[in-house]
């Protein structure tokens, strides 16, 4: 099974361009999250998605816009890349979003800004 | 607000020592509290979860209790092996929806 799935798995950009990244999961989940990971500061959560055609922003939003294409789509946009935006970037997804549920993981796509 | 505080890593063992990561965390209300482990290369995978206080959580001969006397969850393993050597996450889940807050992470090596 695929599980989540992101793509790329690792980016270079330049100050000022755009890209999307990409996530896919296949397990018939109602929530999709991004998450940023930086040394020593563990993930943060930049938005998350609790169904089909809802989003909404969580701890680091600025600079970033997500959108829910379907069920099975949650694609996080930077609109002018920044050196802080370097980071490994996570998507997750979850059966309802239930606080005790279990988040599953892609395996992360490495972004540089230069 | 809420928070996770994390040993500061890295922790090198030999293998079959006793492992410990001290995690602590703020939060209002009850929260759910997790384990999440980050092997090279790949995501973070869910390793135990408790959800409320003197529960303990295991799953592959680790385990944690949530102590909400002292605020803490700490990851414990009797014997660890080379095939633990990851990065280990403490997670708080509160507030009516499933947003993960992350301690900084513990980087755990451990040496035949």
């Amino acid at each position: 099974n695929a599980g989540v799935t992101q793509t790329p798995k690792f980016q270079v950009l330049k100050t000022g361009q755009s890209m999307t990244l990409q996530c896919a999961q296949d397990m018939n989940h109602n929530s999709m999250y991004w998450y940023r990971q930086d040394p020593g500061m563990g993930l943060r959560l930049i938005y998350y998605s609790a169904s089909e055609g809802t989003t909404d922003k969580g701890e680091v939003p600025n600079g970033y816009n997500v959108s829910r294409l379907n069920k099975r789509e949650f694609s996080l946009r930077l609109e002018s890349a920044a050196p802080s935006q370097t980071s490994v970037y996570f998507c997750a997804s979850s059966g309802s979003g239930g606080v005790d549920e279990k988040l599953f993981f892609g395996s992360g796509t490495q972004l540089s800004v230069l | 607000g809420n928070s996770v505080t994390q040993m500061e890593g890295p922790v090198t063992l030999s293998e079959e020592a006793f492992l410990t990561i001290n995690c602590t965390y703020t939060a209002t209300g009850y929260p759910s509290l997790f384990w999440y482990v980050q092997y090279p290369g790949e995501g973070l995978q869910l390793l135990l979860k408790a959800t409320k206080a003197d529960d303990k959580g295991s799953n592959k001969g680790f385990e944690a209790t949530y102590r909400k006397e002292t605020t803490s969850f700490h990851l414990e393993k009797g014997s660890v092996q080379v095939s633990d050597s990851a990065v280990y996450f403490c997670a708080l889940s509160a507030g009516g929806y499933n947003k993960l807050i992350f301690g900084a992470g513990t980087r755990l090596a451990v040496h035949p």
